[in-house]
């Protein structure tokens, strides 16, 4: 079955720190992925997905995330956080076929001290 | 605005209830999820549904039942026979196959 590990499950950074959150997944084909964010009090909003093309992803708010097919990996990076950068991040994974199931890890709190 | 609407936000039921959770959708997309989040377990898929009147259970179904019988609409009863209701549920909807989803703002749960 399909899966994702999200390894780091709360990270205490600094503001002005480089961030850096693993994503690995396992399955063998073609996979979209994705990373969304819940900011608290507030819903999942979509950071930024990957199709196809350029393994390397920009999103939203300095956001970017880089796909590497041979480690199975997806890991999302910003050069420098902000403390409104606080919240829970998750990534997914759609294997494709017919369905658009996606398979979401299991989230990395991340809080930024100012 | 085009958006998915969870209501209630919170909800309290006595144990032994059914109880059953509203998602509305004014998106047009044909696809609806249902999602358990638990702190610590990510989300958890319970039922999709990718057309009116059809829908599948996800990893989690046990417990719980829905209807499509709308485009708009994707309600989910939690049953008595969910052992553990008491959860964050999230309701989420997608144009389609290799697109991303967009979510409601959740149901919380707790059942007493």
């Amino acid at each position: 079955a399909q899966s994702v590990s999200q390894h780091n499950h709360h990270v205490i950074l600094s503001e002005a720190a480089s961030l850096e959150l693993g994503c690995n997944y396992s399955y063998g084909g073609t996979v979209n992925l994705f990373w969304y964010v819940q900011y608290p009090g507030q819903h999942l909003q979509l950071l930024l997905k990957y199709f196809s093309g350029d393994p390397l992803v920009k999103g939203i708010k300095g956001f970017e995330a880089e796909f590497i097919k041979s480690k199975f990996s997806f890991n999302l990076r910003k050069p420098s956080v902000q403390w409104s950068d606080t919240a829970e991040y998750f990534c997914a994974v759609n294997a494709g076929g017919a369905t658009n199931k996606l398979i979401f890890g299991t989230g990395t709190l991340l809080a930024v001290q100012p | 605005d085009g958006g998915i609407t969870q209501s209630p936000k919170y909800l309290f039921r006595k144990e032994g209830q059914n109880v059953t959770l509203s998602c509305e959708q004014n998106l047009n997309h044909d696809a609806m999820y249902w999602y358990r989040q638990d702190p610590g377990q990510g989300l958890r898929l319970i039922y999709y549904s990718q057309i009116v009147n059809d829908f599948q259970k996800g990893d989690i179904a046990e417990g719980y039942s829905v209807s499509r019988e709308k485009k708009e609409s994707f309600p989910l009863t939690v049953t008595s026979a969910q052992k553990n209701p008491t959860a964050f549920y999230l309701c989420a909807s997608s144009m389609g196959q290799g697109w991303g989803y967009t979510f409601g703002s959740g149901t919380r749960l707790t059942v007493v």
